[in-house]
């Protein structure tokens, strides 16, 4: 099983700053990455899949890069809406898939 | 607008058998796309159970295969899952997905909590 590594486990931002958000994977993926963010008593909503391409409707403040083992999630300008907790997923082991423990992102 | 929801008891007892449908409106359950369910414990990330085709083709972790079963139901547009044999362990919301092949899931239920106590 492909273990996801994510940190920090909670990061403080103040509005308006930037986040950025890692992932680590205990294999190689290629780029079959995705970026998931969840609010409390929600689904998890996709923001990111293939690493670096965002899902339908994402605003352009979300950006995912990295490939391989080390992948990133950078939220431009982190607005109110944004403090959640975001898992990254990696689904390049089908139906092995695994998530991450998730970051949270906390007003600072 | 695809929507998929979870209903099912939100309570279980210890080695009894899990029961949950998702119900999806506003797409055909055979146009293509896998089903997927998915667990989340209380602050932990979330873990696949598996997925199934409209064909009835399943997928499921192997760390929960000897005792999940989902099945799918094209008359009434809708799939589900059991699993058996509940431990304490099994306490987690459940969420039913959809998915294009091996791609990640785009839409998700609302998730449904199931705890398991006597």
């Amino acid at each position: 099983e492909i273990v996801m590594t994510q940190s920090p486990a909670t990061l403080s931002v103040s509005p308006g700053e930037r986040a950025t958000l890692s992932c680590r994977a205990s294999q190689s993926l290629s780029s079959n990455l995705a970026w998931y963010q969840q609010k409390p008593g929600q689904a998890p909503r996709l923001l990111i899949y293939g690493a670096s391409t965002r899902a339908t409707g994402i605003p352009a403040r979300f950006s995912g890069s990295g490939s391989g083992t080390e992948f990133t999630l950078t939220i431009s300008s982190l607005q109110s809406e944004d403090f959640a907790v975001y898992y990254c997923h990696q689904y390049n082991n089908w139906p092995l898939w695994t998530f991450g423990q998730g970051t949270k992102v906390e007003i600072k | 607008q695809v929507q998929l929801q979870e209903s099912g008891p939100g309570l279980v007892k210890p080695s009894e058998t899990l029961s949950l449908t998702c119900a999806v409106s506003g797409y055909s359950i055979i146009s293509g796309y896998y089903w997927g369910w998915i667990r989340q414990s209380p602050g932990k990330g979330p873990q696949w159970i598996g997925s199934i085709f409209h064909s009835g083709s399943t997928y499921y972790h192997p760390s929960l295969k000897s005792r999940v079963t989902m099945l799918v139901d094209t008359s009434k547009n809708q799939f589900s899952l059991n699993l058996t044999s509940v431990t304490a362990a099994d306490t987690a919301v459940y969420y039913c997905a959809r998915h294009y092949g091996d791609y990640p899931p785009d839409y998700w239920g609302q998730g449904t909590l199931v705890t398991v106590s006597s």
